[in-house]
């Protein structure tokens, strides 16, 4: 079935430094790929997504790019804020039904 | 941008009771919803999607007579702990699709948490 790995946490950077997560994914058709995150106390909102691959999907300075080969979705922002502090959660969907299949999430700590 | 509402967002009870957690597209209609378990440093997983008017659909491993869903409207769907234990403690988050959005266009709710004395 599908699934996503990502890297666990928790990452803890410094203020400015270049960021990457890993999100690997097993699929038999061709998902949709997304990048979630969860700031403390609230909802999972949507980051970025891809649909095919090759895609990039950016928002607020973060990239991924649909890798089909490596069946990879990593997650890059080249200077992080104190803000970015929060959960990121790689997920795919299959284009045949509505579910999401999340990763375990990792959680990103920025320090000033 | 849609806005999912979870009231509460916590809740404390004793074992053996029942406990509801309403979720609410606030701005738009929602002809799915989706409930999903999140347990501590675990990914969510999906317990059961919800059509307005119709029955939901579990996944595997689900207890449909534990794990009450009702979507009884296109902005409103409940879920109802029944007969609730310590096992059930865990953080409980909606989702909503909106009528007119694509099938992957999820959005999420803040979430309950729900503890089980």
């Amino acid at each position: 079935g599908n699934s996503v790995t990502q890297m666990e946490g928790p990452v803890t950077l410094s203020e400015e430094a270049f960021l990457t997560i890993n999100c690997t994914y097993t699929a038999t058709g061709y998902p949709s790929l997304f990048w979630y995150v969860q700031y403390p106390g609230e909802g999972l909102q949507l980051l970025l997504k891809a649909t095919k691959a090759d895609d990039k999907g950016s928002n607020k300075g973060f990239e991924a790019t649909y890798r089909k080969e490596t069946t990879s979705f990593h997650l890059e922002k080249g200077s992080v804020q104190v803000s970015d502090s929060a959960v990121y959660f790689c997920a795919l969907s299959d284009y045949r039904d509505d579910k999401i299949i999340f990763g375990k999430g990792t959680r990103l700590h920025i320090l000033p | 941008g849609a806005v999912v509402s979870q009231h509460p967002s916590r809740v404390i009870c004793k074992s053996g009771t029942s406990v509801k957690i309403e979720c609410r597209s606030l701005d738009f209609q929602a002809t799915t919803m989706f409930w999903y378990r999140q347990f501590p440093k675990q990914s969510l997983m999906l317990m059961a999607t919800s059509n307005e008017g119709s029955k939901a659909t579990y996944e595997q491993g689900v207890e449909k007579d534990k794990f009450l869903i009702n979507h009884a409207s296109l902005t409103l769907s409940t879920l109802t702990v029944t007969s609730a234990h310590p096992e059930d403690s865990s953080f409980y988050i909606c989702s909503a699709t909106p009528a007119s959005g694509g099938r992957w266009e999820q959005f999420f709710g803040p979430g309950t948490r729900l503890t089980v004395l």
